[in-house]
C-alpha cells in the first residue's frame, strides 16, 4: 500500500517570503500521481500543483513550484512571495496511475502554514 | 459548474441514531468519492463510485456505513448507530472520470459530530 508523509506538522513564514513544505511517499509502482492540495479554514480542499511521475520537469503554477525527486520519493511544495491568503493546511497526495485504482487519493498528514504579516 | 455540494454542513446527533449525508458532484462528473477527515488528519479514502456502481470500499467503511448513487448523479453516505469515533468531517469530491489524471473536486463537507 502507498504512503504519504508529511514530517512538518507546522509550519510559518513572513509575508513575502519563501517557504518549502516537505513530503514523502513509499510506492512500488512506476507510474502515479502526486498532489499538494490547500485546505482553508472555510474547509473547501483546493488543488494546489499536481506531478505526472513520469514527467522530469517540475510543474510550476504561479508562486506555487514542486521539487519532484522521484529515486528518493519526495515532492516539495514551494511558494514563494508567500501571501497572507497562502495560510492554510497543506496536504500531499499520492494517486496511483493504475486505472483500477479508481484515481482515489492517499493523503498524508498535512502542514498547517502560518503567513506573518 | 457550481462544485461540489454537501449537506447538512454540521450534523449533531446523539449516539446510537442513524443519518444520512447527500452529495451533489459536478454535473457529468461520473466519478464521486467519500473521505472522512478527523481533527488535524488528512482525509481518508472511503468508497467511490462510477456512476451507479460502487466500485471501491476501504477497509474503514463498516458495516454500519452504507453509501448509494442510485441515478449516477447525486449519493448519500448513511451512518447507522452512530458512535462517538464516528465523530468527524465527511468529505465528498467528484471528477470527470474519463479523463483519468484530472483533479478531483471537493465538497465543504459534512462535520458530524456524535454525543
Amino acid at each position: 500500500a502507498q504512503t504519504v508523509t508529511q514530517s512538518q506538522p507546522e509550519m510559518s513564514v513572513q509575508e513575502a517570503e519563501t517557504v518549502t513544505l516537505s513530503c514523502t511517499y513509499d510506492t512500488s509502482e512506476s507510474d502515479y500521481y502526486l498532489f499538494w492540495y490547500k485546505q482553508p479554514p472555510s474547509r473547501q480542499m483546493i488543488l494546489v500543483i499536481r506531478q505526472e511521475a513520469y514527467k522530469q520537469q517540475n510543474a510550476t503554477e504561479n508562486r506555487f513550484s514542486v521539487n519532484f525527486q522521484k529515486a528518493a520519493k519526495s515532492f516539495s511544495l514551494k511558494i514563494s512571495d508567500s501571501q497572507l491568503g497562502d495560510a492554510a493546511m497543506y496536504f500531499c497526495a499520492y494517486r496511483s496511475g493504475v486505472e483500477t485504482s479508481g484515481s482515489r487519493l492517499t493523503f498524508g498528514e498535512g502542514t498547517q502554514l502560518t503567513v506573518n504579516p | 459548474d457550481t462544485g461540489v455540494s454537501q449537506n447538512p454542513r454540521h450534523k449533531i446527533t446523539k449516539r446510537g441514531q442513524n443519518v444520512t449525508f447527500r452529495c451533489d458532484p459536478i454535473s457529468e462528473h461520473n466519478r464521486l468519492y467519500w473521505y472522512r477527515q478527523t481533527l488535524g488528519q488528512g482525509p481518508e479514502f472511503l468508497t467511490y463510485f462510477q456512476n451507479e456502481a460502487q466500485l471501491e470500499k476501504s477497509r474503514l467503511l463498516s458495516d454500519r456505513f452504507s453509501a448509494e448513487r442510485p441515478k449516477g448523479s447525486f449519493s448519500t453516505l448513511e451512518i447507522q448507530r452512530t458512535e462517538q469515533g464516528d465523530s468527524a468531517m465527511y468529505l465528498c469530491a467528484s471528477s470527470p472520470g474519463q479523463i483519468y489524471n484530472s483533479p478531483l473536486h471537493f465538497g465543504n463537507g459534512t462535520r458530524l459530530t456524535v454525543t
